[in-house]
């Protein structure tokens, strides 16, 4: 599996855009990169994920590097119930989290 | 459609007794994965099945853990004679094919069980 890099928590204004990055440098050419967000005390929920092209739906977009080396998940406008841990993962059905990045909503 | 139903919830268990958590995939779904979620770390892979299959079960403790996904009824995680350290977060997700694939997986609530 790859190993990933997140910051620990980011911070972000309501309506403003919110860009959460993730290094994932031993990615193999074939493993999809996923995005999942956790709300307390719930299971984790999907967001997005992609393999080479930059991706788009309904909650967010997802900017993959030419290098595939790091990722970027955008929500395009922060809201108060996307406050949640932010997971991001290459690999196979394992899906390993790390500990994820901590986005805090500000109203 | 139901999602991904997890039962019970909250789990207490003594040392020394069975832990026995269920769960049901997505309709139509025959890929099953169960993770633990320690206190402030992160999910960790535990065990993937298909119907009445191990697939990979490289996350799973070697000892005390089992898991099944009978050809009816839902899947079971089994932890015998727990001890405090199995105290955790059990998520299981399901998906329609392996999740290396373009697919997505979705996961239950999870349960929590405390071992006193």
């Amino acid at each position: 599996d790859a190993k990933t890099t997140q910051p620990n928590s980011m911070e972000s204004n309501e309506e403003e855009p919110v860009h959460l990055p993730c290094n994932h440098s031993t990615i193999s050419g074939t493993d999809y990169i996923h995005w999942y967000r956790q709300l307390p005390s719930q299971g984790p929920e999907y967001v997005i994920h992609g393999l080479t092209s930059n991706v788009n739906n309904r909650m967010a977009s997802l900017a993959i590097a030419e290098d595939r080396k790091s990722s970027t998940l955008i929500l395009h406008r922060a809201t108060l119930r996307d406050a949640a841990v932010y997971y991001c993962t290459g690999g196979n059905y394992k899906l390993t989290f790390g500990k994820g990045t901590l986005l805090t909503v500000n109203p | 459609n139901a999602g991904v139903m997890q039962n019970p919830r909250h789990l207490v268990r003594r040392r020394g007794q069975e832990a026995r958590l269920r769960c049901s995939p997505m309709k139509g779904h025959s890929h099953v994965y169960w993770y633990r979620q320690l206190p402030e770390e992160g999910l960790k892979f535990m065990v993937y099945l298909q119907k009445e299959n191990i697939i990979d079960e490289s996350g799973m403790p070697k000892e005390r853990f089992s898991a099944e996904f009978p050809k009816e009824g839902p899947s079971i995680l089994r932890i015998q004679q727990v001890v405090r350290g199995d105290s955790a977060a059990y998520f299981c997700a399901s998906s329609l094919q392996e999740t290396e694939v373009n697919t997505e997986a979705f996961f239950g609530q999870g349960t929590r069980l405390t071992v006193v």
